[in-house]
């Protein structure tokens, strides 16, 4: 079956732009988590969504935004993007909420953002 | 202090040879515990998961968690050029997807 599918796979954007990056899940799978990893910080949860709801965020200013469609596909949104903003976005999809422990979680390969 | 602390090495070893890997955490509530694996360019994946203390094993790799000393350990037996990837540990905060992870060891088997 088809994993999950992230795009694009790069990016670069100038600071103070706005970037939106799209995750469609496994099929079937309802619940979607995102991730910032960076060399100094790691990997860093920024939200998640499930059945269109986000049902819970990082430590992100506003600047960061997600959303998810009824197909349980995601978009996260980055406004004003700073040069800190450059990072792998990485998505994972989970058949249902509380997936981490219950129903495990698989990732996409990522987005990398480069912001110039 | 972060919640999680790994080395981030790199970490360079022969093929065959015995890998351990290691993490602490802070938070003596913690129950469970991951490892996942990332190879370049690619998300990572879940390889095994723990809950409370004792040993796990899957194969080749072990997990193990202390939580008198807040010590969590991934062994490799019997490493192979394969393994070569970031290993990360991970804690789930909650019942939802948030996972908190160390910073990842860069794990580089030599044949």
């Amino acid at each position: 079956k088809a994993g999950v599918t992230q795009t694009p796979r790069y990016l670069i954007k100038t600071r103070g732009q706005q970037v939106t990056l799209s995750c469609s899940p496994i099929s079937g799978h309802r619940s979607v988590s995102w991730y910032q990893q960076t060399p100094g910080q790691g990997l860093q949860f920024l939200f998640e969504y499930f059945s269109e709801t986000q049902r819970n965020k990082g430590n992100f200013p506003g600047r960061f935004s997600g959303r998810q469609f009824s197909n349980s596909r995601s978009e996260m949104n980055v406004s004003t993007l700073e040069l800190g903003d450059s990072a792998l976005y990485l998505c994972a999809s989970s058949f249902g909420y509380g997936g981490a422990l219950l129903y495990g979680y698989t990732f996409g390969s990522g987005t990398r953002l480069t912001v110039v | 202090q972060k919640e999680v602390e790994q080395d981030p090495g790199p970490l360079s070893v022969p093929e065959g040879a015995i890998v351990s890997l290691n993490c602490t955490y802070s938070n003596s509530a913690f129950q469970y515990f991951m490892w996942y694996r990332q190879y370049s360019r690619k998300g990572p994946e879940l390889l095994m998961y723990t809950y409370s203390s004792g040993n796990k094993e899957d194969g080749r790799f072990t997990a193990q968690v202390d939580k008198s000393s807040k010590y969590i350990s991934l062994f490799i037996r019997d490493s192979q050029p394969s393994d070569s990837a970031t290993y990360l540990c991970a804690i789930p905060l909650d019942q939802g997807g948030k996972l908190i992870f160390g910073q990842g060891t860069e794990l580089s088997v030599k044949p």
